[in-house]
């Protein structure tokens, strides 16, 4: 069973505006969430990460929110450049950053900006 | 360049063919994880090393066999593997923190993509 779930597999946005890409949890063991980006050949690169002690994090274009009541953690990219077009995964752990027992990953979402 | 680097970057081999998949990070870091990307499947970890010791194997079959001789070079040993082992393969490596299970994000490798035939 997925702890971990992205229920859009892909994602178009326009260029220049908003993209939001979800992401639901299922075990309330998770305390620290984490967005990579993937683009073809290569492997993820962190993103932004939140502790379950915040709410929201900021990082330039990149915001992440985390709802914890809900179990849903969400990035929004604002505004979208083409450059962002690539596979985004949400992950989770116990513990800070992964802790001793790694990541548990949702599918991804494929993110595709047109110009 | 995220610092980890994965050796052969694709491997085709048959089923009773032995090989190795090799990573090394040049981070300075002191955990190291193999996770396995199957078709339409999320990364799923396979094993954890911390300072050398291995401390999480995720119900991985015996056919697949890490080994970790240094903080910076991670292995992974496959032997009679079945074509349903066909993945990409990634290795991770992160620095434990102070707090207690704390640690940075996973740098990740480019991923080996390997086909059993």
């Amino acid at each position: 069973d997925q702890q971990v779930k992205q229920n859009s597999p892909s994602l178009s946005v326009q260029e220049g505006r908003i993209s939001i890409l979800n992401c639901d949890y299922t075990n309330s063991m998770f305390d620290y969430f984490l967005w990579y980006k993937k683009y073809p050949a290569e492997g993820p690169t962190f993103l932004i990460s939140i502790s379950s002690i915040k709410d929201k994090n900021e990082d330039g274009r990149f915001t992440v929110f985390l709802n914890k009541s809900a179990k849903h953690l969400s990035l929004h990219i604002v505004p979208s450049q083409p450059g962002d077009s690539a596979v985004y995964f949400c992950a989770a752990s116990v513990g800070v950053g992964g802790g001793a027992d790694g990541l548990t990953f949702g599918k991804g979402t494929h993110l595709i900006i047109q110009p | 360049e995220t610092g980890v680097t994965q050796t052969p970057r694709h491997l085709v081999m048959g089923m009773t063919n032995k090989k190795s998949l090799k990573c090394e990070q040049h981070l300075g870091h002191n955990a190291m994880y193999w996770y396995k990307q199957s078709a339409k499947k999320p990364l799923e970890l396979m094993f954890v090393y911390n300072f050398k010791e291995q401390t999480e194997n995720n119900s991985v079959p015996s056919r697949f066999s890490p080994e970790c001789p240094n903080s910076s070079h991670l292995f992974l040993h496959l032997h009679t593997l079945q074509p349903e082992d066909s993945a990409l393969y990634l290795c991770a490596s992160s620095q434990k923190l102070g707090a207690p299970n704390s640690y940075n994000e996973q740098f990740f490798g480019p991923g080996t993509r390997l086909t059993v035939l």
